[in-house]
């Protein structure tokens, strides 16, 4: 059974650029959430993703928007960087529209912008 | 709106050493309280749910306990490898979050041998 995985791990952009991260989901899983993690802090819900619909958002701007694919990955985009969208980025996979429970989350994406 | 308190901020055991870390919560209607481990550069890794007002689960070394404001996490006699943010998080059990966790800010524990 593989794990999620995030890629690309770190990542430094320029304030006002466009950022894409990306995370396969656990085997076996349908639904794709998203976190931002500021240092020192708690994740925070960005938006949750089942059957290639957004199915929930958090207090995060529009200029926080994603994807969910046929099988099952997503992307994380991000336009208009600002300095303090610095942060590290997790992805949780869990089952049907479970949302909160039966979450097994990536390792992260670590963004720095500068 | 969902809240969640964690305390204390650090702690520093020695080895042997047991203690509790606290995590305050107001939610409406709770659906499960949630216990995560997270190691440096980690995403967190899941080690407890509680469902209801008086629930206790172990694992190891760790025992999580639940009342209707607060939870526990006791580690027994930890070790250096227990060191790590110990993250809590709540589900609602209604209402247009309740398909997402709300995290308190963690407890960053350190274990010395």
């Amino acid at each position: 059974e593989t794990g999620v995985t995030q890629s690309p791990t770190h990542l430094i952009k320029t304030r006002g650029q466009q950022v894409t991260l990306r995370c396969s989901s656990q085997s076996g899983h349908n639904t794709v959430s998203w976190y931002q993690q500021a240092l020192g802090q708690g994740p925070q819900f960005i938006f949750q993703y089942y059957r290639e619909e957004e199915n929930g958002r958090g207090n995060f701007p529009p200029r926080f928007s994603g994807l969910q694919f046929p099988n099952y990955s997503s992307e994380l985009n991000v336009n208009a960087l600002e300095l303090d969208d610095s942060a590290l980025y997790l992805c949780a996979s869990s089952r049907s529209g479970t949302g909160g429970f039966g979450y097994t989350f990536g390792s992260g994406t670590r963004l720095t912008v500068v | 709106e969902d809240q969640v308190t964690q305390s204390p901020e650090a702690l520093r055991l020695q080895e042997g050493e047991s203690s509790s870390l606290n995590c305050s919560y107001t939610v409406s209607g709770l659906r499960g309280l949630f216990w995560y481990r997270q190691d440096p550069g980690k995403g967190p890794e899941f080690l407890f749910t509680l469902y209801s007002a008086g629930e206790e689960k172990e694992k190891e070394r760790l025992k999580a306990t639940l009342t209707k404001k607060e939870s526990f996490l006791h580690i027994t006699a930890p070790k250096p490898e227990d060191s790590a943010t110990y993250l809590c998080a709540v589900l609602p059990g209604s209402g247009a979050g309740s398909y997402q966790l709300t995290f308190g800010k963690g407890t960053k524990l350190s274990v010395i041998p």
